[in-house]
């Protein structure tokens, strides 16, 4: 099976901006899940999705959302930008079975100039 | 309560050796502790994952030690090899039905040859 695939593989953007993240899941699993890993913070929690349904929501202001569609692929949004929002930001697939195994994409590297 | 606490947060090791890496936990409600290894520009891997109703795993040269009574767990890696240098995280998750997971903070293993 082919792994989880995130585009675009970098991204630079400016304060103010928006962007928008991709993530393709592995075939047949139907839930998401999305975190940022900043040197700081580590890898923190974001959102995740299951069946096009947000599930669970991590303490990230209202700037982060996403949202799934009925294929499975995600997309994550960030609003008017900031310098700390420069991080790689992980997608990672859950195979829906007992105990939600997580395989993460490469992740998009995020760079806020 | 959330908080899942690593350590160290540096490690090196002689080809050989065991590398050991040691993680805590507050919230007696986590019931999925996954191991994941990243090397550098890529995303995490799954490298081994323990329930609490087991006190060890192993796959391999990595074992996981579970301790339920001191809410603690640990990553054992036997005949360490410089090929295992990579940042290694622990994480717990709630349940069956949740795909949030929590990280430590990430231990930076070196293998010297």
């Amino acid at each position: 099976k082919a792994g989880v695939t995130q585009t675009p593989r970098y991204l630079i953007k400016t304060r103010g901006q928006q962007v928008t993240l991709s993530c393709s899941p592995i075939s047949g699993h139907r839930s998401v899940s999305w975190y940022q890993q900043t040197p700081g913070q580590g890898l923190q929690f974001l959102f995740e999705y299951f069946s096009e349904t947000q599930r669970n929501k991590g303490n990230f202001p209202g700037r982060f959302s996403g949202r799934q569609f009925s294929n499975s692929r995600s997309e994550m949004n960030v609003s008017t930008l900031e310098l700390g929002d420069s991080a790689l930001y992980l997608c990672a697939s859950i195979r829906d079975r007992g105990y939600n195994e997580q395989f993460f994409g490469p992740g998009t590297r995020l760079t806020v100039l | 309560q959330q908080q899942v606490k690593q350590s160290p947060q540096s490690l090196i090791v002689q080809k050989g050796g065991i590398s050991i890496i040691n993680c805590a936990y507050e919230n007696t409600a986590f019931d999925y502790f996954p191991w994941y290894q990243q090397f550098p520009g890529k995303g995490p891997a799954l490298l081994i994952a323990i329930r609490p109703d087991v006190s060890e795993k192993k796959e391999g040269r990595f074992t996981i030690s579970f301790n339920k009574s001191a809410k603690q767990f640990s990553l054992h890696i036997m005949d360490s090899q410089p090929g295992d240098s990579a940042t290694y995280f622990c994480a717990a998750s709630m349940g069956s039905n949740t795909g949030k997971l929590i990280f430590g903070q990430g231990t930076t293993l070196q293998v010297k040859p």
